[in-house]
């Protein structure tokens, strides 16, 4: 089992609320990665890092925000959550081998 | 087009039948490729990697085809536990991005 772990699994949230997702690894992976997937449907990649400090915005434009202060810590923040943002963010890592390990995964619901 | 491309089936077989996916990428220099699993709900977990020998874990075996630009995985004697959504996943050196394919779902039936 990958030890990489995502807070919380599961929320429910109102409009306008600002969520901060949490991912943690503790492989020492230099690379992490943010993915969406809706139910069904394929993997969006919204945010990655290759270290400290370096973030980049995937192939999905997103209205999140990264920090990665930590290597072992790369959260995610929505600012204001809206319905649109209902889905499933799945948090990864990977180090020279390439084989990228996920979370669990956050299914977060905005009302 | 896609950068990598699968049939998104859902492929629907009996037990015990052999069941190959193929995919193809579009970039010609990409390095590394795998097989993910993803089962309904749940995170997507490394299958194997592919080679460019080709490899076999089991009852799964996963070829690359450099010339044709795509990667196959077979898996013989299906069994239920099996059904799940199967993804392609690509390395492109160059850009060092991994991409994933959108996933083919196999239903194993009894």
């Amino acid at each position: 089992e990958a030890d990489i772990y995502q807070t919380p699994r599961y929320l429910v949230i109102g409009t306008g609320k600002k969520i901060t997702l949490e991912c943690s690894q503790t492989m020492g992976h230099d690379k992490m990665y943010w993915y969406q997937q809706d139910p069904g449907m394929e993997l969006h990649l919204i945010h990655y890092s290759y270290g400290v400090n370096s973030t980049e915005k995937g192939d999905l434009s997103s209205e999140s925000t990264v920090s990665r202060i930590r290597t072992e810590h790369f959260p995610l923040t929505l600012e204001s959550a809206r319905p649109s943002h209902t889905s499933q963010y799945l948090c990864a890592s990977n180090f020279k081998t390439d084989t990228q390990y996920f979370g669990p995964g956050t299914r977060l619901t905005v009302l | 087009r896609k950068e990598v491309e699968q049939d998104p089936g859902p492929f629907n077989v009996p037990e015990g039948a052999t069941v190959a996916f193929n995919c193809t990428y579009s970039n010609s220099a990409s390095q590394s490729f795998f097989w993910y699993r993803q089962d309904c709900r749940k995170e997507p977990k490394l299958l194997m990697s592919v080679y460019s020998s080709g490899n076999e874990d089991g009852r799964f075996t996963a070829q690359l085809n450099r010339a044709s630009q795509y990667i196959s995985l077979l898996i013989r004697d299906s069994k239920l536990s099996d059904s799940a959504t199967y993804l392609c996943v690509v390395k492109d050196s160059s850009a060092s991005k991994i991409i994933f394919g959108s996933g083919t779902r196999l239903s194993i039936r009894p």
